[in-house]
């Protein structure tokens, strides 16, 4: 059984760029969520989608966003990159409201 | 707003001894709780939950946790260390019933000396 991948491993990006990033859920997996995790710090929630719809969202601006494909694939999209966006991203999937989470190894975001 | 407190940034034991890593959190209900741990340039692997029923809970690695209403804290122990679990360990709480709108807190890094 395939885990749950992101792509790509690392990024760097110009502020006031726009960025997209990857996730591929684990096999089975309709839930999705995506945090951000700042260099020492503990990943804080972005937001969730279950079955595409979007479900639920922390306390990020709407230049980030996201989609969820039919194939329970994920991006996750950033636009007029700001410097604090430079953090690992980390996608995890779940194969249902409710059940715990599996994490990917994150994608690494720096934005100069 | 939910909070997670780990008031150990960062704890060094030796090869072979116990450890007992700390969380707080700040809720009304009983929420989910976890304990995840990273390694470097890694992602987050579950470690065990706590969801309901017995307060405490067995996980993987030889790790044990155990959920105290009273005290707000659900303290992650394990009975002897190894070198490999150097590593980021990390307290996180799910208060929406949906396990995986998590709040974490800040982490406690592991060193083990030998």
């Amino acid at each position: 059984e395939t885990g749950v991948t992101q792509s790509p491993t690392h990024l760097i990006k110009t502020r006031g760029q726009q960025v997209t990033l990857r996730c591929s859920s684990q096999s089975g997996h309709n839930t999705v969520s995506w945090y951000q995790q700042a260099l020492g710090q503990g990943p804080q929630f972005i937001f969730q989608y279950y079955r595409e719809e979007e479900n639920g969202r922390g306390n990020f601006p709407p230049r980030f966003s996201g989609l969820q494909f039919p194939n329970y694939s994920s991006e996750l999209n950033v636009n007029a990159l700001e410097l604090d966006d430079s953090a690992l991203y980390l996608c995890a999937s779940s194969p249902s409201l409710g059940s715990e989470q599996y994490f990917g190894p994150g994608t690494r975001l720096t934005v100069t | 707003a939910q909070s997670v407190t780990q008031p150990d940034i960062h704890i060094t034991v030796s090869e072979g001894a116990s450890l007992e890593l700390r969380c707080n959190y700040s809720y009304g209900a009983t929420p989910y709780l976890f304990w995840y741990v990273q390694s470097p340039g890694q992602g987050l692997q579950l470690l065990l939950k706590y969801f309901s029923g017995d307060t405490l809970v067995q996980g993987i690695k030889g790790f044990e946790a155990e959920f105290k209403r009273s005290q707000s804290s659900f303290n992650l122990r394990k009975p002897s260390v190894h070198w490999s679990d150097a590593a980021e360990y990390f307290c996180a709480v799910d208060d929406t019933g949906t396990a995986s709108k998590l709040t974490f807190g800040t982490g406690t890094r592991l060193q083990v000396t030998l």
